[in-house]
Order: C-alpha cells, then sequence, then structure tokens
C-alpha cells in the first residue's frame, strides 16, 4: 500500500520568497506523483505530474517539484511567492497507471504575507 | 476539452432528510468516476468510485450510497442525513490511457443542521 507524507498543515511565506512544500512518498513500485491546489470553495486543479519521464517536473503557475527516489520525495517549489498562490496545495501518489485510486496526503495550506 | 459540471453548489438541509448531489462529465468517454468529501480538518476522503455505468465500490461503510446510471453521471445519495455528513463534496474523473490523474468539478457544500 501507498502512503503520502506533507510535511507542515500550515506554511506562511512572504510575497517574493521561495515556496517549498514538502512530500514524502512510499510506495512498493515506483509511483507516479501529483501535485493539486485547490482555492477557497473550489475543486482541486492539477498542477503538475510525475510519470518517470524527467525527475525535474514543470507546473502551471510557475510551480516546479523534483522527484527524488532515494529520498522517496517530491516536494513543491516556486522561487517567489505571489499573493495568487494562497491556497491549499495537496500531493497525490498513483502506484501505477492502470491504477483505480490516488492517495492523497493531508495538504499543506499557504498563507502569502504582503 | 472535457468539463466536470457539480450541482446543487450549495445545499443546506436538515438532519433525517435526504440527499441527491449529480455529477457529470461532457467530452470524455467510459471515464472513471470518484465521490470524495472534505470535512473540516479532515483531509480529502474518497468515499466512491465507478469503473463504469452501475459498478460501484464504497470506500467507507456510511449512510451514503452512489449510483451511476449512465455512462458520464455520478449521484450520491443518501436517506437520511447526519450531522456528520456536512463537509465540501467533490467529484472527479480520469480516463484511460492517462497516468491516473483526476480531474475535479468545482464542488458541493452541503450544511446538514
Amino acid at each position: 500500500a501507498q502512503s503520502v507524507t506533507q510535511l507542515g498543515s500550515h506554511v506562511s511565506v512572504s510575497e517574493g520568497a521561495l515556496v517549498l512544500l514538502r512530500c514524502n512518498y512510499s510506495s512498493s513500485v515506483p509511483p507516479y506523483l501529483f501535485w493539486y491546489v485547490q482555492y477557497p470553495n473550489q475543486g482541486l486543479q492539477l498542477l503538475l505530474k510525475y510519470t518517470s519521464a524527467a525527475t525535474l517536473v514543470k507546473g502551471i503557475n510557475g510551480f516546479e517539484a523534483e522527484f527524488k527516489k532515494s529520498e522517496t520525495s517530491f516536494h513543491l517549489t516556486k522561487p517567489s511567492a505571489h499573493m495568487s498562490d494562497a491556497a491549499e496545495y495537496f500531493c497525490a501518489v498513483s502506484p501505477s497507471a492502470a491504477g483505480n485510486k490516488l492517495t492523497f496526503g493531508g495538504g499543506t495550506r499557504v498563507l502569502v504575507k504582503p | 476539452s472535457q468539463t466536470i459540471h457539480q450541482w446543487p453548489a450549495t445545499l443546506v438541509q436538515p438532519v433525517g432528510s435526504p440527499l441527491s448531489l449529480e455529477c457529470t462529465v461532457e467530452g470524455t468517454s467510459n471515464p472513471n468516476l470518484y465521490w470524495y468529501r472534505q470535512a473540516a480538518g479532515r483531509g480529502l476522503q474518497l468515499l466512491f468510485y465507478s469503473v463504469g455505468i452501475g459498478q460501484i465500490s464504497s470506500e467507507v461503510p456510511q449512510n451514503l450510497s452512489a449510483s451511476r446510471p449512465q455512462d458520464r453521471q455520478f449521484i450520491l445519495s443518501s436517506k437520511k442525513l447526519l450531522l456528520s455528513d456536512s463537509g465540501f463534496y467533490l467529484c472527479a474523473w480520469r480516463s484511460w490511457g492517462t497516468y491516473n490523474e483526476q480531474f475535479f468539478g468545482p464542488g458541493t457544500r452541503l450544511t446538514v443542521l
């Protein structure tokens, strides 16, 4: 069985500062990994996905994530935070492309200070 | 392009009343469909998923049920709502031949009083 751990349920960053959201996974097979963003009272939107092609994955809104197998991590970063980045972020793992379910982390809420 | 709709957007219901939430997907065929719930401070909980018409898998035993009467329609129901059913309900879909990424609808905010 796979699991996902997001370190820090809340993160506060200043506008213009680096955003770093941590995600560690456990999986018995090479996983597929995803980051989603959720704005208040909205559904989840896919930010980016890792599918074993490139370890550094670029997504929308200037976000990127790096897959590190040795550390079982898939941390999400953005060099410069914008006020519009205030949202909740979810990391998710799937054991295979044919799997029917995603396992989600508990989420990290990002607050951006002016 | 594909779109997913949920309605109603918000709902306030008394305890013991019935529930019906609807989700429809456009622009794809034979998708997997999912119902999730977000309760305050409890993350994203998978309730049901369906791989085809009439095929429902339940993830969490509860007083909710799901049905899939048509290929792109997924319904979440309850005969008698509990206070604990309050939350934000999200429908999602995925298509075959992808890496299992799911695409989410706008959600329904349910408040049970």
